[in-house]
């Protein structure tokens, strides 16, 4: 079945570091793949989302390409800030098994030090 | 503004209680769903509806049940909370196929 796995946080990083969290995918057709961020309190909200293979998704200077070859969909940012903390979450959606249900991963909490 | 309203935002109650969380929606979208989050867990999806009386079982349905009498409501009932009930719930809508989904702000449920 189709399945989304990320990094395990909780990932600690100093305000402008580099952040990457990993995200690998499987599905049995052409799925679309998304990230989702979660800040205290709140509901998911759509980051970025890519298509198709070789689509660049970008947001807020958050971005991930998605990887067919790889089936991973890594979500990347040059330099972080506080504002940055939440839950990031990596899905996906993939019609030709399973029309509109959206495949969370389990998450990824991300802490971002001044 | 396009939004996804839930209510109450945090609700304690006892086991056996019966309980309702609605949710409601302004942007016609014809999917809705709802989640449960859970630490470790991530998010589950519990009931979704694709339209106007056809609802289906998610991934984790037991002890809930949903109706979809109007595009945009979608409540979540709750006929003898128990215990391991207790989390956060999420309601969603999207426009289906690979559009974005629209979250709610979260109910927090307490189960005595």
């Amino acid at each position: 079945g189709n399945s989304v796995t990320q990094m395990e946080g909780p990932v600690t990083l100093s305000e402008e570091a580099f952040l990457t969290i990993n995200c690998t995918y499987t599905a049995t057709g052409y799925p679309s793949l998304f990230w989702y961020v979660q800040y205290p309190g709140e509901g998911l909200q759509l980051l970025l989302k890519a298509t198709k293979a070789d689509d660049k998704g970008s947001n807020k200077g958050f971005e991930a390409t998605y990887r067919k070859e790889t089936t991973s969909f890594h979500l990347e940012k040059g330099s972080v800030q506080v504002s940055d903390s939440a839950v990031y979450f990596c899905a996906l959606i993939d019609l030709k098994t399973s029309y509109d249900k959206v495949i969370f991963g389990p998450g990824t909490s991300l802490s971002v030090i001044p | 503004e396009a939004q996804v309203t839930q209510n109450p935002r945090y609700l304690i109650t006892v086991t056996g209680k019966k309980l309702t969380v609605t949710c409601s929606q302004n942007m016609n979208h014809e999917y809705m769903s709802w989640y449960r989050q859970d630490p470790g867990l991530g998010l589950r999806q519990i009931y979704y509806s694709m339209n106007v009386e056809v609802t289906d079982k998610g991934d984790v349905p037991e002890g809930y049940k949903v109706s979809r009498k109007e595009k945009r409501n979608f409540p979540l009932i709750l006929e003898s909370p128990s215990p391991n009930q207790t989390s956060l719930y999420f309601c969603a809508s999207s426009g289906g196929g690979f559009n974005e989904q629209f979250f709610g702000p979260g109910t927090r449920l307490t189960v005595l």
